[in-house]
């Protein structure tokens, strides 16, 4: 079974709107983490935002929200007032596990388009 | 910030030959440090963990006698590919942990075609 699921091979959004891109996890472990990466087509993982297993409250940096539903086990990003430099490649990945040393796993990634 | 570089960014090299890729950690030290392979359009696959001062881990599927991974110092990973063939064509990133952070660094890839 894959870990991380991420089921948008492509979303379409215009400019200054927002869009989710959909992610779900399989773990036992009650202790993991949970990123996701911006790849433009330059190849780089740019680091968008993290949520921890017993975060409390959904992780935020700027425009970037991650719904956490635990029970769900889902871990949505949400990019409000999109730009056309959004576009690219983002993948979901975890931690599974405390420790930090722990390889991530991805997800297949979701491709975003933005149109002016 | 914590900032990982990875030379070359891109490399061209006959078939048979041997390919060092470097990842390096720039203004931290990193004890651990991963190497994943990505083909185009797909997710990024870990190929394994390597760790300063022993022997790498390797994922289940990847030859470690073909891609040799050696981290010999705190700011240093080196992956080679060794006999390389078209198929091992690919984009390979490595990512290092800081210290006691949940954030993985990545560097910015390097891209391999063997011809």
């Amino acid at each position: 079974a894959q870990k991380i699921t991420q089921t948008q091979p492509g979303m379409f959004v215009q400019e200054k709107e927002a869009v989710t891109l959909d992610c779900t996890y399989d773990t036992s472990d009650p202790s993991y983490g949970l990123f996701w990466y911006k790849q433009p087509s330059s190849g780089e993982m740019i680091f968008l935002i993290y949520q921890g297993s017993y975060d409390q409250q959904n992780a935020t940096e700027g425009r970037y929200s991650l719904n956490f539903q635990k029970a769900r086990k889902s871990a949505n990003l949400v990019i409000s007032a999109s730009q056309l430099g959004d576009s690219a490649m983002y993948f979901c990945a975890m931690r599974e596990g405390p420790q930090a040393g722990t390889a991530l796993i991805f997800g297949k990634g979701t491709t975003l388009s933005v149109s002016s | 910030g914590a900032v990982v570089s990875q030379h070359p960014s891109w490399v061209i090299c006959k078939s048979g030959t041997s390919v060092k890729i470097e990842c390096r950690s720039l203004d931290f030290q990193a004890t651990t440090m991963f190497w994943y392979r990505q083909f185009p359009k797909q997710s990024l696959m870990l190929m394994a963990t390597s760790n300063e001062g022993s022997k790498a881990t390797y994922e289940q599927g990847v030859e470690k006698d073909k891609f040799l991974i050696n981290h010999a110092s705190l700011t240093l990973s080196t992956l080679t590919v060794t006999s390389a063939h078209p198929e091992d064509s690919s984009f390979y990133i490595c990512s290092a942990r800081h210290g006691g952070s949940y954030e993985q660094y990545f560097g910015p890839g390097t891209r391999l075609t063997v011809t």
